[in-house]
């Protein structure tokens, strides 16, 4: 069955306290991997797409990996304003018609 | 553009009454995709449609909830008769493609009492 797992479900930093968020999953083939950004009352907002392993997005104070098992959500030097669910979703290959699965989330509190 | 508009924004039911829920994908976009969000079981697919005809509607919970989309511009879920575990904050997103990303609505969130 096609999983996707993140981990921690919720990290606290300080302003400037670097982190990663991780998402594991286990597909029969991917064909894309997705990160969004959730505000509280406010849909997923997209961020990146990752199609295979080894490669690399960054935006601003983002940058998101991958590997042929997991990707990273890296965060440097974070901001009270990136304080947010970040979500992880895979888009499966080799079933037609598969929509995104996303996981749970986790939810990163960034503190002054 | 105006992106993916969802109404209401708030809805609040009694039991075994019947709930609308509406969307208006973004213009040119193929697919809609329904969801539902809660805290224990994260964003599930409900049911989606490419080119206003349904594809996949495995996720929907039972025959209570059933949807359409008469048109490009227009979508509906109905839930009927509503219970509490109804309860939940559901979205509906729209693509371009199946591999390109979803666009989110702000979603409506559903309280059956």
């Amino acid at each position: 069955e096609d999983q996707v797992t993140q981990s921690p479900e919720a990290l606290r930093l300080q302003e400037g306290e670097s982190s990663s968020l991780n998402c594991s999953y286990t597909v029969s083939g991917l064909r894309g991997l997705f990160w969004y950004r959730q505000d509280p009352g406010k849909g997923p907002e997209f961020l990146f797409t990752l199609y295979s392993a080894g490669e690399e997005k960054e935006k601003e104070r983002l940058k998101a990996t991958l590997t042929k098992k997991e990707s990273f959500l890296h965060i440097t030097a974070p901001k009270p304003e990136d304080s947010a669910t970040y979500l992880c979703a895979v888009q499966p290959v080799g079933q037609a018609g598969t929509a995104l699965i996303f996981g749970k989330g986790t939810t990163l509190s960034v503190s002054s | 553009d105006a992106g993916v508009i969802q109404s209401p924004r708030h809805e609040v039911t009694e039991m075994g009454q019947e709930v609308t829920l509406r969307c208006k994908p973004i213009s040119g976009h193929d697919y809609l995709f329904w969801y539902r969000q809660t805290m224990m079981r994260g964003l599930e697919l409900l049911i989606y449609f490419n080119n206003n005809v349904p594809i996949d509607d495995s996720g929907m919970p039972e025959d209570r909830f059933s949807a359409k989309m008469p048109n490009a511009s227009f979508s509906t879920l109905k839930i009927q008769p509503s219970e509490p575990r109804d309860s939940a904050v559901y979205f509906c997103a729209s693509s371009l493609a199946l591999g390109l990303p979803l666009h989110f609505g702000n979603g409506t969130r559903l309280t059956v009492t």
